[in-house]
């Protein structure tokens, strides 16, 4: 635990608004992920960043925005164009493992965001 | 892409008994298979993982083995306890990969029953 914080836990909004939601490391990993999480469905890819000023769309990009304008910080906008916004939201980071020779990733606490 | 898949959606075990939950993932390049744990309303912390280049790894009571050429791999729990009660999520990841996120199996909820 610790390194990477989320805020704010619980968030409502109403329909048609955007939102954003934040993430922060202090761990100088340089890869950040989104996710979205509903149940029964695990968690699905939304964003990843491997540098910064650089990010690509995951999975299922559609309705959402990110920046990534310093290495500890990874924003992501919940836009009026996401259909079913409401969800549990993780942030993780990611360092490379020498010894796995892949990269293994932290999460965050998750926002929980309610739309009405 | 990678599609990872996994089994039982629900698995409930009586406190004392062992637990195996299983994955497959289709992508023959993927190469490093972490398992997750998250308990109710909390992040997912990795609790083991394995390489393709090993078949099996071992942490107290919990195991993990792979099976390249079938594609699969299990998680294994021994002498389960009531604080294993969580959701545990399998997930692959291939070469290069790494960056671009891990691909998730759904999760398996566990249930350690007193």
């Amino acid at each position: 635990d610790g390194g990477i914080t989320q805020s704010p836990k619980y968030l409502f909004r109403k329909e048609g608004q955007n939102v954003t939601l934040s993430c922060e490391q202090n761990l100088n990993h340089d890869a950040m992920y989104w996710y979205r999480q509903d149940p029964g469905q695990g968690l699905r890819l939304i964003y990843y960043s491997q540098i910064v000023n650089d990010f690509q769309k995951g999975d299922i990009a559609e309705g959402y925005s990110v920046s990534r304008e310093k290495k500890e910080s990874f924003p992501l906008t919940v836009t009026s164009a996401q259909k079913n916004p409401t969800a549990f939201y993780l942030c993780a980071s990611s360092i490379y493992n020498l010894r796995q020779g892949a990269e293994e990733q932290y999460f965050g606490p998750g926002t929980r965001l309610t739309v009405t | 892409g990678e599609n990872v898949e996994q089994h039982p959606s629900t698995l409930s075990v009586q406190e004392g008994d062992s637990a195996v939950i299983k994955c497959t993932y289709s992508d023959s390049a993927s190469n490093y298979f972490p398992w997750y744990k998250q308990e109710l309303g909390k992040r997912p912390q990795l609790i083991i993982d394995i390489r393709s280049n090993v078949g099996e790894k071992k942490d107290q009571r919990i195991a993990v083995t792979l099976n390249k050429t079938a594609k699969h791999f299990s998680l294994h729990i021994t002498e389960t306890q009531p604080e294993d009660s969580a959701v545990y999520f399998c997930a692959a990841s291939f070469p290069g990969g790494g960056a671009d996120g891990l691909t998730f199996g759904k999760g398996t909820h566990l249930i350690i029953q007193p």
